[in-house]
C-alpha cells in the first residue's frame, strides 16, 4: 500500500527560526494537506494542495505540491511559541478512494523562547 | 459555516464494557464521515468511513463497529470493550467532491 515517509521526526528550535519539514511518496498523490495538532485537540487544516507545482501560503506558512506529485513541504517562517504542536502530512491519491487520507507519521516542533 | 462536534470528551471504561461514541456535524449536507484512532499522539490509523446513511466501510478488523443512523450522525460502537481500544477517537467529515478532511476535537478513551 501506499506509504508517506515524513521528516524530520521532531524538531527543536529557537524562536525566530525557520522551520522546514517535507513528505516523500512512493506513489502519486492528487491531493496533498498539512494538518497541526495541539495536545487533546483534533488536527486542524493548515494548508490544501490540489496541483503539481501548486505553491500556497497562510500567514507565516508557506506549503508546496512537489512537480514529481511525490512530495510536499511545508516551511514555517519566524516561528513562534505557539507554533508548538505535531504536524502532519496527509496525501490522497484520487479516483474513487472516497477521500481516504494516507498520513505521515508527523513532525514533533518545539519552539524554545 | 461548518462545524463537528465529538462527545463525550473524555471516557474512562472498564474492560468488556460497551462504548458509544457520536459524532455530528453541522452546515454541510451528505458529507462523507470518518473514524480514526491515534495512539500515543502519533499517526492517524482509519477504522471506518460511510459515504451515506446506513453506509459503514470498515478498514481494520476489530471489536469495533460504526452505524450513521442519519446523514450528519456517525457512531463508533463497541460491545465489550478490550484494553487495547484505549486511544484518542477522532471523527472527520469532507465533502463528497474533495478530499480534505475536517477534524472534530476527539474523544480520549481510557479502557482500564
Amino acid at each position: 500500500g501506499q506509504q508517506l515517509n515524513q521528516s524530520p521526526q521532531s524538531m527543536f528550535i529557537q524562536e525566530g527560526e525557520d522551520v522546514s519539514m517535507n513528505c516523500t511518496s512512493s506513489s502519486i498523490f492528487n491531493t496533498w494537506l498539512w494538518y497541526k495538532q495541539e495536545p487533546g485537540e483534533g488536527p486542524v487544516l493548515l494548508i490544501a494542495l490540489y496541483k503539481a507545482g501548486e505553491l500556497t501560503s497562510n500567514g507565516r506558512l508557506t506549503a508546496q505540491f512537489g512537480i514529481t506529485r511525490k512530495d510536499s513541504f511545508l516551511n514555517i517562517s519566524a516561528s513562534i511559541p505557539s507554533d508548538v504542536g505535531i504536524y502532519f502530512c496527509a496525501g490522497h491519491p484520487g479516483g474513487t478512494s472516497y477521500g481516504k487520507l494516507t498520513f505521515g507519521q508527523g513532525t514533533i516542533l518545539t519552539v524554545h523562547p | 459555516s461548518q462545524t463537528i462536534h465529538q462527545w463525550p470528551a473524555t471516557l474512562v471504561q472498564p474492560v468488556g464494557s460497551p462504548l458509544s461514541l457520536e459524532c455530528t456535524v453541522e452546515g454541510t449536507s451528505n458529507p462523507n464521515l470518518y473514524w480514526y484512532r491515534q495512539a500515543a499522539g502519533r499517526g492517524l490509523q482509519l477504522l471506518f468511513y460511510s459515504v451515506g446513511i446506513g453506509q459503514i466501510s470498515s478498514e481494520v478488523p476489530q471489536n469495533l463497529s460504526a452505524s450513521r443512523p442519519q446523514d450528519r450522525q456517525f457512531i463508533l460502537s463497541s460491545k465489550k470493550l478490550l484494553l487495547s481500544d484505549s486511544g484518542f477517537y477522532l471523527c472527520a467529515w469532507s465533502l463528497v467532491i474533495t478530499d480534505t478532511q475536517y477534524f472534530g476535537p476527539g474523544t480520549r478513551l481510557t479502557v482500564l
